[in-house]
């Protein structure tokens, strides 16, 4: 168990579908990121939350939406996906602005858009 | 734009050897290094954290170096078990925007 719990651990979706990935963290950590990772291709940041402000959009499409509604909680709403969307999607949590702290990972969920 | 490299993408050793993965990374400005392990299909657990003022952390069978002048770091891992089959991936998290930028992983295979 590592304090950064994600649900649904699988999802299938149609492409007209909307859905919403949830993280939770229990570790007391001021920020929250979201990454992609498709197969072959190394994790690719999505969004960094910081005392529940954006403060990165790593150039995303609009169809996926974030929202950190406080430092424990942090949503990726999912609308009008695509085939290529589908892939492994992680949660971290850490504490910003300090030199030593290590990140912490969800055990990610399988997205599939069919 | 911070970039991290990974050598070999691929490893497969017989039980008890010992092997040494690496990792390199282009902008020496940064926090910390963090080595990660990855089943398959599974998210990422924490190895070992090396801050930028480090240059050795050890956890049991794992030994991880970093030169960050050379954007270099090491992970050493004794007697090889087949329980140690997983990816490898470091991340480096820079000074800029403190995010982790992570490496692609080396898959690593220890056949009984």
């Amino acid at each position: 168990e590592t304090g950064v719990t994600q649900t649904p651990r699988h999802l299938v979706m149609g492409m007209t579908n909307k859905k919403s990935l949830k993280c939770e963290q229990h570790l007391g950590h001021n920020a929250m990121y979201w990454y992609k990772q498709s197969a072959k291709k190394p994790l690719e940041l999505m969004f960094v939350y910081s005392l529940e402000e954006r403060v990165e959009n790593n150039s995303v499409p609009s169809r996926f939406s974030p929202e950190c509604p406080n430092s424990s909680h942090l949503f990726l709403h999912l609308h009008t996906l695509q085939p290529e969307d589908s892939a492994l999607y992680l949660c971290a949590s850490s504490q910003w602005d300090r030199e030593g702290t290590e990140a912490f990972f969800g055990q990610g969920t399988r997205l599939t858009v069919v | 734009k911070q970039e991290v490299t990974q050598i070999p993408a691929a490893l497969s050793v017989p039980e008890g050897e010992n092997l040494v993965l690496n990792c390199s990374f282009t902008d020496s400005a940064i926090y910390n290094l963090q080595w990660f392990r990855q089943d398959p299909g599974k998210g990422l657990t924490s190895l070992l954290l090396i801050q930028s003022s480090q240059r050795e952390q050890t956890s049991g069978r794992l030994n991880a170096s970093l030169d960050k002048s050379s954007g270099r770091s090491t992970l050493y891992i004794a007697a090889s078990q087949p329980g140690d089959s997983a990816t490898y991936l470091c991340a480096v998290r820079d000074n800029y925007g403190q995010n982790f930028v992570f490496g692609p992983g080396t898959r690593l295979s220890v056949l009984p």
